[in-house]
This record gives C-alpha cells, structure tokens and sequence, in this order.
C-alpha cells in the first residue's frame, strides 16, 4: 500500500494529452515538492520532473507538472509511442521518509 | 556528468545480511545539501524508498525496515553502504542507489544506478 496514490493505469492514443494524478496528505505533497518519474521496461528510472513544475534539462516540454494542496499531476501532450512506460510520483514526508506512489501504467493505443 | 554504480550479492539466503556499495562520481557527499538514497523495486512492482544518508551523516529509515537497515557513507571513497539484516524472500527486488535532493526536496532523485538484482533464496 503506497502512501501517495495513483490510478494503476492510463491510456490514450498518439498526439492526445493525458493527465496521471498523485495524492498524498498535509504531511507530504501538502509541505514538500512533488516529482515524477519514468521508467521504461527494463531500465531505472528517469527524473522527469522535479520540485512540482520543474523539467530537467533533455526532458520534452510535452511533460509538464502541477501540485495544488495535497494532490499534483503529471501532464503529457501529443503523445507518442516511445512515451509507453510506467510513471511514478515521489515526495518527501515531514515524518522524515521518501514516499513513492504506486506507479501508473501508461499505453499508448 | 554524475553516476553512480551499486555492487552485491546477487543471491543470498534467508535470514543472512545483505550489504551493498553504491560507488558514485561527479559530486562528494561532503558538499553542504548532497544525499544519496537506497530504493528498491520487487519484480513487477513498485518503488519503494529505503534510506537516506546526508552530507551530514544524518541518517534516514524506511518506517517499516529501520529496525533492519543501516546506511553509511565513506566519503574518500565515495561510497555509500547498506546492509539488510534477516533478509527474506520478499525482499527479492532490484536495490538502486540514487542522488537525492535535500529540504523539502529529498523526494527528488535526480540520477540513479543502473540497479542491482538480488534475489533471496536457499
């Protein structure tokens, strides 16, 4: 049982805009930055986007990020097929733990 | 250009230690704000945070497995260890070493090993 939550799957298909939701509590997207990762089959996971918004540098600007209050989503637009992957939301908890939410399968029809 | 590398054992046996090396280079765990974190991922699983060590020596416990994990840092090494006490087969998983960020932003693992396997088993 992760502590932030997350639907187990997405979809849609190419050039659509889909959003992944991630929800936690006060004690860690409420106080803390929320980050998201992808990780393709096989291989670790990829910062995707960091303290809330924020894209590393390589990183599309199809990927985008929000957080309001105790929820943040991830927002990809014009999907493409190598986009197929699992992402992951992560945070800091004010309990002093890293809390990861429970990944999302996204397929690209 | 920053990377880290984890080592171990790729099978141990139930109740024995684990011990695993992250060996990492392009920034020194003596830089005020630099941590690296344990994390792990069962087979078909998700993540799952382990620990966290700061350039501090302040050290950081997954709730449900502090009473079995210790992290460590050899800092004229650029290491960073951590042992697994009493392992059981559920703790099959791939065991990634990652870089983290600090404050409020220590949920941010912004580069990782390649990981390393380590299946539980007699």
């Amino acid at each position: 049982q992760s502590v932030l939550t997350q639907p187990p799957s997405a979809s849609g298909t190419p050039g659509q805009r889909v959003t992944i939701s991630c929800s936690g509590s006060s004690s860690n997207i409420g106080s803390n930055t929320v980050n998201w990762y992808q990780q393709l089959p096989g291989t670790a996971p990829k910062l995707l986007i960091y303290s809330n918004n924020q894209r590393p540098s390589g990183v599309p600007d199809r990927f985008s990020g929000s957080k309001s209050g105790t929820s943040a989503s991830l927002a990809i637009s014009g999907l493409q097929s190598e986009d197929e992957a699992d992402y992951y939301c992560a945070a800091w908890d004010d309990s002093l733990i890293g809390v990861f939410g429970g990944g999302t399968k996204l397929t690209v029809l | 250009q920053v990377t880290l590398r984890e080592s171990g054992p790729a099978l141990v046996k139930p109740t024995q230690t684990l011990t695993l090396t992250c060996a990492f280079s392009g920034f020194s765990l003596s830089t005020f704000g630099m941590c690296v974190s344990w994390i792990r991922q069962p087979p078909g699983k998700a993540l799952e945070w382990l620990a966290l060590i700061d350039w501090d020596d302040d050290k950081y416990y997954s709730t449900s497995l502090k009473t079995r994990l210790t992290i460590s840092k050899d800092t004229s090494k650029n290491q960073v260890v951590l042992t697994m006490t009493n392992m059981d087969p559920v703790d099959t998983a791939t065991y990634y070493c990652a870089r983290t960020g600090s404050g409020s932003s220590r949920g941010q693992f912004d580069s990782w090993g390649q990981g390393t396997l380590v299946t539980v088993s007699s």
